[in-house]
């Protein structure tokens, strides 16, 4: 079974410039979930996706970030305009459905200069 | 709210001895509770969670977890270190109502010398 798929794996900009992260995953995982881990930190829920529809974006700083999963399959996390404290590592993960196990991607190393 | 403490953002143990890293969360409803680990460059791997079954719970590499509500700790051990455990470990809470939310701990860099 393929995991959960991101890309890409590493991206660095200026800041003020715009970023967009792509998350595919696992098949048939209805729950989508974005987290933000700055370093030294534990990962930080930013939004949770069930099917296409946002449950939970609490915590999304939503003056500069969006996300979308337009069919409820893949999803987009986009930065703009991006800060030097979003430098941090943006992990993927989904689940078949709450409250089961969340599987995590490799996540996308972003840092801002 | 929940939240999640790890205590010792750093341990250090020989190979060969006991692993030892230590979650306590604070919750009045007994949460599932996860340990997560995260080797350099990757996400996170599932080790072992908890959803009310048994309170000591056998994961994956040789890990386990035992659960004491009166305690509100889930601590992770392991009889005996090997050099691949080196890595960083995290546990996670969720609520366990509504969206099921994970919190995470700001988790433990376990090292290991040979």
């Amino acid at each position: 079974e393929a995991g959960v798929a991101q890309s890409p794996r590493y991206k660095i900009i200026e800041k003020r410039q715009s970023v967009a992260f792509w998350c595919n995953p696992i098949s048939g995982h209805a729950t989508l979930y974005w987290y933000q881990q700055i370093l030294g930190q534990g990962p930080k829920l930013l939004i949770q996706f069930q099917n296409n529809g946002v449950v939970d974006d609490s915590q999304l700083p939503k003056d500069r970030f969006s996300a979308e999963r337009l069919k409820g399959v893949d999803s987009t996390l986009k930065i703009q305009p991006a800060k030097l404290e979003d430098s941090a590592v943006y992990l993927c993960a989904s689940s078949f459905r709450v409250p089961e196990t969340q599987y995590f991607g490799p996540g996308t190393r972003l840092l801002v200069l | 709210a929940q939240s999640v403490t790890q205590l010792g953002s750093h341990v250090s143990v020989s190979e060969g001895a006991l692993v030892l890293l230590r979650c306590n969360y604070s919750s009045s409803v007994p949460p599932y509770l996860f340990w997560y680990v995260q080797y350099p460059n990757q996400g996170l791997q599932l080790l072992l969670k908890y959803t009310s079954a048994a309170a000591l719970v056998k994961g994956i590499n040789g890990f386990e977890a035992e659960f004491k509500k009166s305690e509100t700790s889930f601590h992770l051990t392991k009889p005996s270190a090997h050099m691949s455990d080196a890595a960083e470990y995290f546990c996670a809470v969720s609520e366990a109502s509504g969206t099921y939310k994970y919190i995470f701990g700001t988790g433990t860099r376990l090292k290991v010398l040979a």
